[in-house]
């Protein structure tokens, strides 16, 4: 049972480049979610997905796209690369209970310059 | 709106000192409420959680009381150690129609120093 995984760990891009971020769990869990994290401000939502086949919007969804493939797995699509994308990236997902909690993948570094 | 209001760090004590790290939260329903830790270069994990009124939480000797009459939940520690070091994230649930939206503080960054 190896919970929430990501891929890649760390990443590097040029301004203009384009990259997909792999989340995957396998805890059977109908929602998952993307976050970034960015020094002094905190979690902030992108894209989550209640359900397979449906994704929304979260508080900042400028630049990235998002795709629930299927009940396990969801990714994160940055089309054209910006540094204002420099972060930290994590996955988490969630049973359907308002009293679950949310478990995170270890994250991703990305770096663009 | 709905939000959470989490205590700014960074906060600094000594290795057996008290903690009390402030959350309150405004919400239209009757969330359950969750603190997460961030440890250095690690993912957020559950810490704790409580998902009714008056329901005390409690991990790894920390604890935290759902106070509806404040909507507040604080968390606390009576003898922090240095492996507590980490960042702590107040987290509310909310159920909106389908959706369970959680919203998050910005995270209170604790160091204990030995």
């Amino acid at each position: 049972n190896a919970g929430v995984t990501q891929t890649p760990k760390f990443q590097v891009l040029k301004t203009g480049q384009s990259m997909t971020l792999q989340c995957a769990q396998d805890m059977n869990h109908n929602s998952m979610y993307w976050y970034r994290q960015d020094p002094g401000m905190g979690l902030r939502l992108i894209y989550y997905s209640a359900s397979e086949g449906t994704t929304d919007k979260g508080e900042v969804p400028n630049g990235y796209n998002v795709s629930r493939l299927n009940k396990r797995e969801f990714s994160l699509r940055l089309e054209s690369a910006a540094p204002s994308q420099t972060s930290v990236y994590f996955c988490a997902s969630k049973g359907q209970m308002t009293y679950n909690e949310q478990f995170f993948g270890p994250g991703t570094r990305l770096t663009v310059l | 709106g709905d939000s959470v209001t989490q205590m700014e760090g960074p906060v600094t004590l000594s290795e057996e000192a008290f903690l009390t790290i402030n959350c309150t939260y405004t919400a239209t329903g009757y969330p359950s409420l969750f603190w997460y830790v961030q440890y250095p270069g690690e993912g957020l994990q559950l810490l704790l959680k409580a998902t009714k009124a008056d329901d005390k939480g409690s991990n790894k000797g920390f604890e935290a009381t759902y106070r509806k009459e404040t909507t507040s939940f604080h968390l606390e520690k009576g003898s922090v150690q240095v492996s507590d070091s980490a960042v702590y994230f107040c987290a509310p649930t909310l159920c909106a129609g389908n959706n369970r939206k959680l919203i998050w503080g910005l995270g209170t960054s604790l160091a204990v120093n030995p």
